[in-house]
């Protein structure tokens, strides 16, 4: 199965700031076919990019995703207070479906 | 919208069968795939499965022998069974829907907030 490897696992940055997150995987990721979601404490995972760089409905423009073949990266231009949270890639080109460990943004 | 709740037993003994049902509120299970997705402690999220609500199943290979999920459209539920479950099964388990851009291709994009099961004695 495709492993995702997630970096940094965390992430220390204030509001305004720019966050680029990276996930790389362990062979090519069949069409591109990465997903990015974001999780809060107590919160369901939300749906933030699918095919590495396609904005899920409702997202802000702030939200961006880039790579292909083996490296991806989510990059949020400035971050919002809300914007606080774990970050987790997921690819769905080969089956099983497998997911990054996350990365978390926390406020320096 | 649509939205999912997971409900079930926390506590599970080993050995016996994990039994998880999802909820689907805002919408309907029919002409959609269903998955199941879980998170051990301190581990990385699993995909466990996902079954098409007209029956179409496809299965984790990690699990597949103790997995089994199913659909039923006239309660708008989804469910988890999972048998002989040991320590190794104790997780967040969380329910989602399917969608792709491309048959076959599949990432889900509304989740519950996730349930927690313990197996223990």
């Amino acid at each position: 199965e495709i492993v995702l490897t997630q970096s940094p696992g965390t992430l220390s940055l204030s509001p305004g700031e720019r966050a680029t997150l990276s996930c790389r995987a362990s062979q090519s990721v069949s069409s591109n076919y990465l997903a990015w979601y974001q999780q809060k404490p107590g919160q369901a995972p939300r749906l933030l990019i699918y095919g590495a760089s396609s904005r899920a409905t409702g997202i802000p423009d702030r939200f961006s995703g880039s790579g292909s073949g083996t490296d991806f990266t989510l990059t949020i231009s400035r971050l919002e207070p809300e914007d606080f949270a774990v970050y987790f890639c997921q690819q769905y080109g080969t089956s099983p479906r497998t997911f990054g460990q996350g990365t978390k943004v926390d406020t320096k | 919208q649509v939205q999912l709740q997971e409900s079930g037993p926390g506590l599970v003994k080993p050995s016996e069968t994990l039994s998880l049902t999802c909820t689907v509120s805002g919408g309907s299970t029919s002409g959609y795939y269903w998955s199941w997705i879980r998170r051990p402690p301190g581990k990385g999220l699993e995909w466990i499965g996902h079954m098409f609500y007209s029956g179409s199943t496809d299965y984790n290979p990690s699990l597949k022998s103790r997995v089994t999920i199913s659909v039923d459209t006239s309660s708008n539920q989804f469910s988890l069974k999972v048998n002989s479950v040991t320590a190794a099964d104790t997780a967040v388990y969380y329910c989602a829907r399917d969608v792709s851009t491309f048959p076959h291709y599949y990432y889900m994009d509304v989740w519950g907030k996730g349930t927690t099961v313990t197996v223990s004695s």
